[in-house]
């Protein structure tokens, strides 16, 4: 199985601040033969389930705000949010799906300080 | 409206059984894979299982390979899940997920809650 790990676990940032959340695979999620990777990024409101914010690494979801921005290949990824604003305090997860079984992230809790 | 509304959770004792359902709406279901998503209550998430369009191919984690079976109804435009043999590590809210043309996830439904205890 590929193993999903994200830093930091917690993260507190200042409105209008960039956050910055890392995702590391245990393996390549690049898959050669079309120059793709295989990630996404979620994020979670209390109360609400995961809303996909980004695909394919860095592609934004439709509706996503352009604030959101994703990065990285093969092991090493990065999910940004250039300039915070309050409603963005949510759980934020990556996930792979290169292969079955599609694993998630531990999670990254993101509040404003 | 688009979305996935879950529904057949509760309380079961450990060893017993549950079926899960998902009706979806607002797209054509039969276009699309369709898996089942789960959150522990420490909020990690984990895939469980999922079914292509056709019924054609399905796959479970290993958690729970044996124990559950994922099934569809295009007709009815209904996805299910049916677990049996319930232990108390599958205690945990129950998504019904929508996959995208390529694989990724791009729509939820908010869950039901499975709670195994005695």
């Amino acid at each position: 199985d590929i193993v999903m790990t994200q830093s930091p676990d917690s993260l507190a940032e200042s409105l209008g601040e960039r956050a910055t959340i890392n995702c590391k695979s245990s393996q390549s999620v690049l898959y050669t033969s079309n120059n793709k990777n295989y990630l996404a990024w979620y994020q979670q409101k209390p109360g609400q389930p995961p809303k996909l914010l980004i695909y394919w690494a860095s592609t934004r979801e439709s509706g996503v705000p352009d604030r959101f921005s994703g990065s990285g290949s093969g092991t090493d990824f990065t999910l940004t949010i250039s300039s915070l604003q309050a409603e963005d305090v949510a759980v934020y997860y990556c996930q792979q799906y290169y292969s079955t079984p599609y694993t998630f992230g531990q999670g990254t809790k993101l509040e404003i300080k | 409206e688009v979305q996935l509304v879950e529904s057949g959770g509760g309380l079961v004792q450990p060893g017993r059984s549950l079926r899960l359902s998902c009706a979806a709406s607002g797209f054509n279901f039969d276009d699309f894979a369709m898996h089942w998503v789960r959150q522990f209550p420490g909020k990690g998430l984990e895939w469980v299982s999922g079914i292509s369009w056709n019924s054609g191919n399905s796959g479970y984690a290993d958690s729970v390979k044996g124990r559950f079976t994922i099934s569809r109804d295009n007709a009815k435009n209904s996805l299910y899940l049916q677990m049996s043999s319930l232990r108390a590590a599958d205690t945990a809210l129950y998504f019904c997920v929508k996959e995208a043309s390529w694989r990724y996830f791009d729509l939820w439904g908010r869950g039901t809650l499975v709670t195994v205890s005695s």
